[in-house]
């Protein structure tokens, strides 16, 4: 079945570590996108691409790089220098017809040890 | 900028209906989405409704959309307690793609 597999589930990282989330989908889509979850904050975008080789800062991308070097993959690095890393990260991604939606990973849990 | 709002809970009792409310700033939207998140689970699409529209019932989720007003509505009827979870509503711009989302609100079902 086509999706977005997103690992590891669960990630811990110790202070001045940089950690690499994976994205990746196999539904053929050009766009990817990546979310930040807080409690009651709802999800704000880090960065995203829309082809590959190209990307964009999205509201709180600070602390974060991305690469899009393949169209089925868009890893985040979480860098030391995201003073508050701790969050649910979701992965999406859409087939950039304006009547369809994102479809979405199933997340991985930060944690600072 | 664009803004998306919504009350962060809900509390009803299994068999009642529920409704959950969102108000969004940008004229220009497109589409507006409702996703359902429950525990430590990605989003799902659970129904959207294009901007030149009133009203898209499935099944037991209606959704309502009063432009003039910039407010959407989703309508769960019966609600079971498997309808527990945090539900957002998100809309798209004129181009699609990104998505702007609420704050999410969370619903509890009572037995």
């Amino acid at each position: 079945d086509g999706g977005i597999t997103q690992s590891p589930k669960y990630l811990f990282r110790k202070e001045g570590q940089n950690v690499t989330l994976s994205c990746e989908q196999n539904l053929n889509h050009d766009a990817m996108y990546w979310y930040r979850q807080d409690p009651g904050q709802g999800l704000r975008l880090i960065y995203y691409s829309q082809i590959v080789n190209d990307f964009q800062k999205g509201d709180i991308a600070e602390g974060y790089s991305v690469s899009r070097e393949k169209k089925e993959s868009f890893p985040l690095t979480v860098t030391s220098a995201q003073k508050n890393p701790t969050a649910f990260y979701l992965c999406a991604s859409w087939p950039g017809t304006v009547n369809q939606p994102q479809h979405f990973g199933d997340g991985t849990r930060l944690s600072i040890l | 900028g664009e803004d998306v709002e919504q009350s962060l809970f809900l509390s009803v009792r299994e068999g009642d209906s529920s409704v959950i409310n969102c108000t969004y700033t940008d004229s220009s939207s497109t589409y507006l989405y409702w996703y359902k998140q429950e525990p430590g689970a990605g989003l799902q699409l659970l129904t959207y409704i294009f901007s030149n529209m009133d009203m898209k019932q499935d099944q037991r989720l209606t959704v309502l959309l009063n432009k003039k007003d910039k407010h959407l509505s989703l309508r769960i009827a019966d609600t079971q307690t498997g309808d527990s979870a945090i539900y957002f509503c998100a809309e798209s711009g004129a181009q699609g793609g990104k998505l702007i989302f609420g704050q999410g609100t969370e619903l509890s079902v009572k037995p």
